[in-house]
């Protein structure tokens, strides 16, 4: 069966410092993945997502860029933090057909 | 573009009792709807979708949606609800072709009070 693995859990970062946030996934071949950031009482906005290795499509414009540098993993990055990062990152994959999305168990980042 | 509306933000509710859950959807193009349950500090996990066919659907832990496209609206029902239903739900929808990244609603928190 696929899973879905992030990590860190749960990360404190004062404002300025770098970022690297790692989504991957198993048990499944050439998937999408998506990034996405909940604010705190809000819902989920879509960050980037990628169809493959090295493609990469950014929704938003913002601090944060992301790279695929193998098929089953996704890393969200930031050169220098900004308070309005914080938030709850998750981390999806679709298959092919691209009919629903299975999420990751989320990383929590407070920006300080 | 697509967009989701969520009419409640918040939805107390007593035990046993009945609930429905609203969503309204805007779209140019055709689309797959979905809802899925955020329990406190996890992912989100799939509930439900429609993508096609019976417009009345079934999902996990005895909720169910109807599509309704004349009113662009997926509302979620479930007949009795229980305390572990309490969590955050959230309506979403994608296109039916080309780029299907998911558009969500803002949330609706449902609290089953004893």
């Amino acid at each position: 069966s696929q899973t879905i693995h992030q990590w860190p859990a749960t990360l404190v970062q004062p404002v300025g410092s770098p970022l690297s946030l790692e989504c991957t996934v198993e048990g499944t071949s050439n998937p999408n993945l998506y990034w996405y950031r909940q604010a705190a009482g809000r819902g989920l906005q879509l960050l980037f997502y990628s169809v493959g290795i090295g493609q990469i499509s950014s929704e938003v414009p913002q601090n944060l860029s992301a790279s695929r540098p193998q098929d089953r993993q996704f890393i969200l990055s930031s050169k220098k933090l900004l308070l309005s990062d914080s938030g709850f990152y998750l981390c999806a994959w679709s298959g092919r057909g691209f009919d629903e999305q299975f999420f990751g168990p989320g990383t929590r980042l407070t920006v300080l | 573009a697509q967009s989701v509306t969520q009419l409640d933000s918040q939805v107390p509710v007593f035990e046993e009792a009945p609930v429905e859950l609203r969503c309204n959807y805007s779209s140019s193009v055709s689309v797959y709807l979905f809802w899925y349950v955020q329990y406190p500090n996890q992912g989100l996990q799939l509930l439900l979708k429609y993508l096609s066919g019976s417009t009345l659907v079934k999902g996990i832990n005895g909720f169910e949606a109807e599509f309704n496209k004349s009113q662009t609206s997926f509302h979620l029902r479930k007949p009795s609800v229980h305390i572990s239903d309490t969590a955050e739900y959230f309506c979403a929808v994608s296109r039916d072709t080309g780029r299907r990244a998911l558009t969500f609603g803002s949330g609706t928190r449902l609290q089953v009070q004893p």
